[in-house]
């Protein structure tokens, strides 16, 4: 069964350090999303693309977050440099369109702990 | 303001009772799409059921079913014959139009379901 890849599962940095989160959506879906979600609460949607295009990234804290799909299929979502704030869990997921009927399958996240 | 609201931070029911997860939301849109997902201790999030805003039938998936009511911008989670698999994290979710024909997901805080034997 297609899924949404992530890699890795979980991450560890210290502050101050660099991280780099990628995720391989499901074949043919041309909308990905990358979602922040901190313990206890909803995920809250960080960027979405559609094929190489940023659709909205308006809740993704530019000065230090960065997300990029480059050739529309893969993407990575990057940390520089990394606040004990940013420890939580990233999902990406992915969907054929940006309809509003469209349904999203997410990957199983990377779980990210800043120290 | 929250788009979605879900009241209920913890919800417990017995083994093969009905159980109703409440989801409120809030858009002036009149085209939307309403969405529940389940995320058990694993981590990954599962797609449940979908109710559009057009829709005149509460949209039904096996055990789960929608109960859509529009004027009170409510979308209620029903599970009925609860089982301990479904013992998770709940979310209510929105698609709500952000101009281009794009739909933009927002999600709940969720309810945490617990099932008991």
């Amino acid at each position: 069964e297609a899924e949404v890849a992530q890699s890795p599962r979980y991450k560890i940095t210290e502050k101050s350090q660099a991280v780099a989160f990628w995720c391989d959506p499901i074949s043919g879906h041309a909308t990905l999303y990358w979602y922040r979600q901190i313990l206890g609460q909803g995920p809250e949607l960080l960027v979405q693309f559609q094929d190489e295009s940023v659709v909205d990234d308006s809740q993704l804290p530019k000065d230090r977050f960065s997300a990029e799909r480059l050739k529309g299929v893969d993407s990575t979502l990057k940390i520089q440099p990394a606040e004990l704030g940013d420890s939580a869990m990233y999902l990406c997921a992915s969907s054929l369109g940006l309809g509003r009927n469209t349904e999203a399958f997410f990957g199983q996240g990377t779980r990210l702990t800043v120290v | 303001a929250q788009k979605i609201t879900q009241t209920q931070p913890g919800m417990f029911v017995q083994e093969k009772e009905a159980v109703t997860l409440d989801c409120t939301y809030d858009t002036s849109d009149q085209s939307y799409g309403l969405f529940w997902y389940k995320q058990p201790s694993s981590g990954e999030m599962i797609f449940l059921i979908y109710q559009g805003s057009y829709d005149e039938q509460n949209a039904t998936e096996g055990r789960y079913s929608l109960n859509f009511q529009k004027a009170r911008k409510s979308a209620n989670l029903v599970i009925s014959a609860s089982q301990l698999g479904d013992s998770a994290m709940y979310f209510c979710a929105m698609r709500e139009g952000s101009g281009g024909g794009s739909y933009i997901p927002t999600f709940g805080r969720g309810t945490s379901l617990i099932v008991h034997p």
